[in-house]
């Protein structure tokens, strides 16, 4: 079975710029969170969806914001691009909202120039 | 609030045991995790721990956990230098909640 995957790899944009990144989660898990990890720390919780609705929002500003589809997908958008959005992207599956187990991807990295 | 806290760095002998020390101040924490990030990767789930338990092993992983003192910890046996990575240390209380990481410890293997 496949694991998270996250497209694309690596991406660089130009402040101001918007930028959409991909998660597809587990088969058969319904849950989506996203995580930025900034160089030096740990990941930092961005959102969680689960059955396609929103379910937790870490303190980010409103520039971020994600949806999830009817297949679990799920995309995280940026808008207006700071220096500072430059990241790895981290999407964590899970079977349920509230699943005591998360299996992340491989992280999307989002240089901003 | 919330906050995780990890020593930064650590290096061991190839053979040796290697143990990664983690606190944590909220004490309504349910579930206790180990992750593992090598080098341009992602996190990789290693394993956990409920806050009802005070020890689990999984090969050559045990976890240990002090629930007074807000202590976890991760004892690796024979560490090898494919071990060498980030181990983050996180805890998730119980429901619809997110994780919540310390800043991980680098682990270096010396042959």
């Amino acid at each position: 079975d496949a694991g998270v995957t996250q497209s694309p790899t690596h991406l660089i944009k130009t402040r101001g710029q918007q930028v959409t990144l991909r998660c597809s989660p587990i088969s058969g898990h319904k849950s989506v969170s996203w995580y930025q990890q900034v160089l030096g720390q740990g990941p930092q919780f961005i959102f969680q969806y689960y059955e396609k609705e929103e379910r937790g929002r870490g303190n980010f500003p409103d520039r971020f914001s994600a949806r999830q589809f009817p297949n679990y997908s799920s995309e995280l958008n940026v808008n207006a691009l700071l220096l500072g959005d430059s990241a790895l992207y981290l999407c964590a599956s899970s079977r349920t909202g509230g699943n005591t187990e998360a299996f992340f991807g491989q992280g999307t990295r989002l240089t901003v120039v | 609030g919330e906050d995780v806290e990890q020593s930064l760095f650590l290096s061991v002998r190839e053979g040796d045991s290697s143990v990664i020390n983690c606190t944590y101040t909220d004490s309504s924490s349910t579930y206790l995790y180990w992750y593992k990030q090598e080098p341009g990767a992602g996190l990789q789930l290693l394993t956990y721990i409920f806050s009802n338990m005070d020890m689990k092993q999984d090969q050559r992983l045990t976890v240990l956990l002090n629930k007074k003192d807000k202590h976890l910890s991760l004892r690796i046996a024979d560490t090898q230098t494919g071990d060498s990575a980030i181990y983050f240390c996180a805890e998730r209380k119980a429901g619809n909640t997110p994780l919540v990481f310390g800043k991980g410890t680098r682990l270096s293997v010396i042959a």
